[in-house]
């Protein structure tokens, strides 16, 4: 499967403990997305990667989560001290540059619950 | 600010029916409208987008969608629904980033029933 990877896709946390996730987009695409999906809701914008390159964060990025990208491949994002307003599913999409910017490929998501 | 809204949370359609599930946007200057499908425990896909050009785009599993500049409108349509095209339906509109990248904001979802 050459789509974007996520992992784990599942992550049941007790409340102020910290999480990692981690993506691993299509391996030619030079952008990458984090994107936060809560219960009927659309997903919502969370931050951008062009390579290594954190280029835009959604003010819904609050100072407890931290993303990174730091070889411009796979990207992880942090959630330190979890609150249970964090459960949702995390979704991570990447595309590529110039003219194929505007088409994004997601993952399966990560579903962290908080409890 | 750039929306999309999706008025109906569910649409029901019998198998083999024509069916819409409609989206509305609001943007300044000219729009790029996305439709993605979500199905239950996986990520979204991509199903077809509106850059510019004909005002019916094709998209992927049959689905095609209509741009109305006046009515400001991107409705997502397929001639023949199949039960397996049940499924969460979502419009997005982008915003272009530093660099160059995409920030999609997309609109609450529709869910699809299709019965047979």
């Amino acid at each position: 499967d050459t789509g974007v990877s996520q992992d784990p896709r599942h992550k049941i946390t007790k409340r102020g403990q910290n999480v990692t996730f981690r993506c691993d987009p299509i391996s030619e695409h030079n952008r990458l997305y984090w994107y936060r999906q809560t219960l009927g809701q659309g997903p919502e914008f969370l931050t951008y990667f062009q390579n290594e390159a954190q280029l835009e964060k959604s003010r819904l990025l609050s100072d407890r989560f931290s993303a990174e990208r730091p070889k411009g491949s796979f990207s992880t994002l942090e959630i330190q001290r979890t609150e249970q307003g964090d459960s949702a599913m995390y979704l991570c999409a990447s595309s590529l540059g110039a003219d194929r910017a505007y088409e994004a490929f997601f993952g399966q998501g990560t579903r962290l619950t908080v409890v | 600010a750039q929306s999309v809204a999706q008025p109906e949370d569910q649409v029901n359609v019998a198998e083999g029916n024509p069916l819409t599930v409609k989206c509305t946007y609001s943007v300044s200057g000219n729009p790029y409208l996305f439709w993605y499908v979500q199905y239950p425990n996986r990520g979204l896909q991509f199903l077809l987008k509106y850059i510019t050009g004909d005002n019916l785009v094709k998209g992927s599993y049959g689905f095609e969608a209509e741009f109305n500049k006046s009515q400001t409108s991107f409705h997502l349509k397929k001639p023949s629904a199949l039960v397996s095209d049940s499924a969460l339906y979502f419009c997005a509109v982008r915003l272009i980033l530093t660099g160059g990248g995409n920030k999609l904001t997309f609109g609450t979802g529709t869910q699809l029933k299709v019965e047979l």
